[in-house]
Order: C-alpha cells, then structure tokens, then sequence
C-alpha cells in the first residue's frame, strides 16, 4: 500500500536541542518529496522540494535529506518560533496524479 | 494582498443544507485543489483540476462537487451537509511542472 509515515507524533524540544524529524514512504516511483510547515489555524507553507536520493537542501535552521526510502528534517538549534507542525508530502508514479500527505509532526519548542 | 484566498473563512451550517466554499487565486497557476484536514488524519484530497476543463476525483469526493469557473476560481459545493464534513478545508495551487502547493488560509466549517 502507497504510504507516507511522520514520526514522532509530536516533538518537545528546550530552545538550542536539535533534533530530527522523520518522513518515510512507500510508494514506487517517486517523483518529489516536499516538506511544510503549518502554523495553528493557517494553511501549509512549502519549505523544501527533494527530488532525488542523495539531494539536500536547507534553510536557516532547517535541513532536509532524502533517501530511497525515507526523509529528515534536521532543526539545528531551534527556537519557539520554529514551534509548529511539519508536513511532509510525496508525488509519485505516472498518469494518474498522485500526491499524498503525511500526518505530520507537532513540534513545541520551549525557551 | 495574499495569493490564495478563500471565502467564507468561517462557517456554521446546519444538516441538509447546500453550501459552497469558494477558492481564488492570483499566482497565474493552471492547477488547483481542494483538500480537508482533520485531526489526526492529515491533509486528504477532495477534487483537483489541472485546467479549467479537466476536473478530477480525489481520495475523499463523496458528497462534495466542484465547480472550475475561470483559471483563477475553484469552488468546492457540499451538496447536503452533514456533521462529519465538519473540518478545515484547504485550496491550494500548483506550477504545472514543479507541483509545490501553495495554500490558502482555510475555510473552517462546523455542520451541526
């Protein structure tokens, strides 16, 4: 079954503790992995598109690799503006589109 | 002024009812979505189009229609409300080729 997966669920992290999110999938053909952000009440705001294993790309305090079967989101040294829900969607195969988003991973991060 | 709109923002309706949520947008992109979000379940798509006279299915249409009125406009109808469509709906809008989404603020909608 064509499946994205996020863990952890939600994240607590103190400002300064770097962690990793994890975004893995099953799906045949992958054609991009995107990640988002979403902020309580707003609509998903795109941070990064990985098209191929290897790729990296980053952002400030934020870092996304991908492999063939997974991806992180690597926040280095985070602050309580970096607080919020991260998205993680894929495109995949031929024809037929299909684009299909994780659950997500809550992050709080506390001064 | 935002790229992605959407109107109402807020809505309250009652069981039976036809109502219609309406999505614009200014970034000059061919295609267009609709997606509900619940918690827990994430984001699931409802209908897409990739231009103004192809409209598609996605994984959640039962219940809802679609209308495409301009290459700018998608609007998302539910035909007889019910109070587990009660959720926040999203648009959202994508470059052919690149296919990153960009949404707009949300339409949250209570059916009671």
């Amino acid at each position: 079954e064509d499946q994205v997966t996020q863990s952890p669920e939600a994240l607590r992290l103190q400002e300064g503790e770097s962690s990793s999110l994890n975004c893995s999938y099953t799906v045949s053909g992958l054609r991009g992995l995107f990640w988002y952000r979403q902020d309580p009440g707003k609509g998903p705001e795109f941070l990064f598109t990985l098209y191929s294993a290897g790729e990296e790309k980053e952002k400030e305090r934020l870092k996304a690799t991908l492999t063939k079967k997974e991806s992180f989101l690597h926040i280095t040294a985070p602050k309580p503006e970096d607080s919020a829900t991260y998205l993680c969607a894929v495109i995949w195969g031929s024809g037929t589109y299909k684009y299909i988003f994780g659950t997500g991973t809550r992050l709080k991060v506390l001064a | 002024d935002a790229d992605v709109t959407q109107t109402p923002r807020n809505r309250i309706t009652k069981t039976g009812k036809r109502i219609m949520l309406e999505c614009s947008q200014t970034k000059g992109h061919d295609r267009m979505y609709w997606y509900r979000q619940d918690p827990g379940l994430g984001l699931r798509l409802i209908y897409y189009s990739f231009d103004v006279k192809d409209i598609n299915k996605g994984e959640i249409s039962d219940g809802y229609s679609v209308s495409r009125q301009a290459q700018a406009k998608f609007s998302l109808s539910l035909e007889s409300a019910i109070p587990n469509q009660t959720a926040l709906y999203f648009c959202a809008t994508s470059e052919t080729v690149q296919e990153t989404q960009y949404f707009g603020p949300g339409t949250r909608l209570l059916v009671l």
